[in-house]
């Protein structure tokens, strides 16, 4: 399968920063991302949809002034947590897939990127 | 809308005995389902997938599961539980075949005993 590389995999930063975790793909074209959510012994959760170089689509209750994503590369996809406080601090991994929008091309995940904030 | 639920958050066989991970779904449409495993401090691999045709899906490391429309389950099954099998398993649906935006279950910790 295509190979999706998510960076940092661990980062802990002081409450009130900002952190940026980096989603690539290595060796197709991420038409679209998926960035989701892990808490604590709980499933993951999408977060946002994004397709390079449209704004992206959050779901529901997600907001979007605290978690900035920007995807304006089809290999490159950024998610930024704002004045980030403890209760951010989860398990985030990203998903990419190729091919159109409307294509049913697979999409593969990232290593996932384990946030804390202390 | 679609929700899975899985039954279990945590498992333990012993190494060679049968592994059974349940999954129960609901969805309004016909469904996409898929099982992940996730080892520690990795990402998600896809195990395997039901999209449409055959019922029995074989997926990689042994692993196999049924959709039963009747049961609304999708169930993950292997006959011989190895050590490297430890991970969390991770019951899927999605309304696409391809694993986009996908509705995932609470996951299963499968322990293996030696």
């Amino acid at each position: 399968g295509a190979v999706v590389s998510q960076h940092p995999s661990r980062v802990i930063c002081k409450s009130g920063t900002s952190v940026k975790i980096e989603c690539r793909s290595l060796d197709f074209q991420a038409t679209t991302m998926f960035w989701y959510r892990q808490f604590p012994k709980q499933s993951l959760m999408l977060m946002a949809t994004s397709n390079e170089g449209s704004k992206a689509t959050y779901e529901q209750g997600v907001e979007k002034d605290k978690f900035l994503i920007n995807h304006a590369s089809l290999t490159l996809s950024t998610l930024t947590v704002t004045s980030a406080h403890p209760e951010d601090s989860s398990f985030y991994i990203c998903s990419a897939r190729g091919g159109r929008a409307h294509m049913n091309t697979e999409a593969f995940f990232g290593q996932g990127t384990r946030l804390t904030v202390v | 809308a679609q929700s899975v639920t899985q039954l279990g958050s945590h498992v333990s066989v012993s190494e060679g005995a049968l592994v059974l991970l349940r999954c129960n779904y609901s969805s309004s449409v016909p469904p996409y389902l898929f099982w992940y495993v996730q080892y520690p401090n990795q990402g998600l691999q896809l195990l395997l997938k039901y999209t449409t045709g055959a019922t029995l899906v074989k997926g990689i490391n042994g692993f196999e599961a049924e959709f039963k429309k009747s049961e609304t389950s999708f169930h993950l099954t292997k006959p011989s539980a190895h050590m490297s099998d430890a991970a969390e398993y991770f019951c899927a649906v999605s309304f696409n075949n391809a694993g986009n935006m996908l509705t995932f279950g609470g996951g299963t910790r499968l322990m293996v005993k030696p």
